[in-house]
């Protein structure tokens, strides 16, 4: 069936540092592919996403692209910021959109960003 | 601010008691709700998708005897555990479906059963 792997954490960075967080995931068919983040006493948001092979989801900084020959969907950052400590979770629904179709999500990854 | 709130954020409760947990929209209705739990490190997994005014469709292997989901109005779904055991401890997570095409998600509830 469906499944999404991402790293695990926490990961702890300095400010400014460069972030990458992996997401690998196995799907048959073409899945959706989303990022979440939950920051602290907050529910679940959607941070961005994908859905077609080569796209790029991106906000906020974040940037994610999917990659079908690598079933990837690793999240990147060039300068991460203190507001940026979150848990952020991988996800992937085998629709268009996040919505009727069940969203299949990775275990999260908390980061961490010392000022 | 929060589009979609869950009661009680902690809950602590005895071995063979029952607890329930609210979901609410706030701001808009939502026909479709979702109800997920999450284990220490381990991901979100889909426990049942709650339409208003039917019965909820539960993923394989959740028993629905045992997590009782009610979606009587428009915005407010309810996930009752029955007599709960130590190994119903968990993160609830529930999420509403907007116009369509947009999920919001709640901020989660934490139970500890003991």
């Amino acid at each position: 069936g469906n499944s999404v792997t991402q790293m695990e954490g926490p990961v702890t960075l300095s400010e400014e540092a460069f972030l990458t967080i992996n997401c690998t995931y196995t799907a048959t068919g073409y899945p959706s592919l989303f990022w979440y983040v939950q920051y602290p006493g907050e529910g679940l948001q959607l941070l961005l996403k994908a859905t077609k092979a080569d796209d790029k989801g991106s906000n906020k900084g974040f940037e994610a692209t999917y990659r079908k020959e690598t079933t990837s969907f690793h999240l990147e950052k060039g300068s991460v910021q203190v507001s940026d400590s979150a848990v952020y979770f991988c996800a992937l629904s085998d629709g268009t959109d996040s919505s009727a179709s069940k969203i299949i999500f990775g275990s999260g990854t908390r980061l961490s960003i010392r000022p | 601010g929060a589009v979609v709130s869950q009661h009680p954020s902690w809950v602590i409760c005895k071995s063979g008691t029952s607890v329930k947990i609210e979901c609410r929209s706030l701001d808009f209705q939502a026909t479709t709700m979702f109800w997920y739990r999450q284990f220490p490190k381990q991901s979100l997994m889909l426990m049942a998708t709650s339409n208003e005014g039917s019965k909820a469709t539960y993923e394989q292997g959740v028993e629905k005897d045992k997590f009782l989901i009610n979606h009587a109005s428009l915005t407010l779904s309810t996930l009752t555990v029955t007599s709960a055991h130590p190994e119903d401890s968990s993160f609830y997570i529930c999420s509403a479906l907007w116009s369509g095409n947009t999920i919001y998600f709640g901020e989660g509830s934490w139970l500890t059963v003991v």
